[in-house]
C-alpha cells in the first residue's frame, strides 16, 4: 500500500515566519514530487514540483526531497495570511496515479 | 477562459436516485482524471483516462463509471445513490498520460439525503 503521511495540523505561524510543512512516503520507487494549495471551499492549485533531491525554490517557496530519507518538505518563506490554506503533498512513480497525503492546514496570522 | 469546468457545482439528491456531474477542459491534454475528496478532506484518484481510454480505476463501486465522449469531456455517472458517496468530487486533466502536474477543476459538492 502506497501511503503519503503528513501532520494534519494545524500550523500555526505569525506573519513573515518561515512555515515548514514536512511529508513522507513510502514508495521508494516514486519519482516526482508534488505540493498543492488548497483553500477552504476550493480546488486544489499546484504550487511546487520536485524530481531530484535537493531544494528548488520559487519566490517565498522552497521544496526540498531527499529520497533517501523519503522525505519531502516545503518552506514558506515570510508567511502572508493569504497563505492560509491545506497543503497537500503529493508523490507518483511513473505510469501510476498521484497519491495524496491528507494534508497539513496552515495558518498564518497578522 | 475556464480551463477546467464541472457541472454542477452543486447537487443535492436523494438515496437510491443516478445521477451525472460533467467535466470538461479546454487545455488541450491527453488525461482526465476524477477525484473524491471526503469530508477530511482526503483526495483520492478514482479513474483516469488517456485519449478516451480507461487508464486507471481504483477501487471503486461499479455503481461509478466514467465515460469519455472525446478527450476533453470526461463525465461520471452514479447509480443508486448512497449516502456515504456525499463528498466533493473534482475533475483534473493532465498533459500527458503521466500524471504530472494537474489541473483540476473547481469541483462538484455532492449531497445524498
Amino acid at each position: 500500500q502506497k501511503e503519503v503521511e503528513q501532520n494534519s495540523g494545524p500550523l500555526s505561524v505569525p506573519e513573515g515566519a518561515i512555515a515548514s510543512l514536512n511529508c513522507t512516503y513510502s514508495d521508494r520507487g516514486s519519482q516526482s514530487f508534488f505540493w498543492y494549495r488548497q483553500y477552504s471551499g476550493k480546488s486544489p492549485e499546484l504550487i511546487m514540483s520536485i524530481y531530484s533531491n535537493g531544494d528548488k525554490e520559487d519566490g517565498r517557496f522552497t521544496a526540498q526531497l531527499n529520497k533517501a530519507s523519503q522525505y519531502v518538505s516545503l518552506l514558506i518563506r515570510d508567511s502572508q495570511p493569504s497563505d492560509s490554506a491545506t497543503y497537500l503533498c503529493a508523490v507518483n512513480q511513473a505510469g501510476t496515479a498521484l497519491i495524496f497525503g491528507k494534508g497539513t492546514t496552515l495558518s498564518v496570522s497578522s | 477562459d475556464t480551463a477546467v469546468s464541472q457541472t454542477p457545482k452543486y447537487l443535492v439528491t436523494q438515496m437510491g436516485n443516478d445521477k451525472s456531474i460533467k467535466c470538461e477542459q479546454n487545455l488541450g491534454h491527453d488525461t482526465m482524471y476524477w477525484y473524491k475528496q471526503d469530508s477530511k478532506k482526503f483526495l483520492k484518484i478514482m479513474f483516469s483516462y488517456n485519449n478516451k481510454e480507461l487508464i486507471i480505476n481504483e477501487t471503486v463501486p461499479n455503481r461509478f463509471s466514467p465515460k469519455s465522449p472525446d478527450k476533453a469531456h470526461l463525465n461520471l455517472h452514479i447509480n443508486s445513490l448512497e449516502l456515504g458517496d456525499s463528498a466533493v468530487y473534482f475533475c483534473a486533466s493532465s498533459q500527458d498520460n503521466i500524471p504530472d502536474e494537474q489541473y483540476f477543476g473547481p469541483g462538484t459538492r455532492l449531497t445524498v439525503t
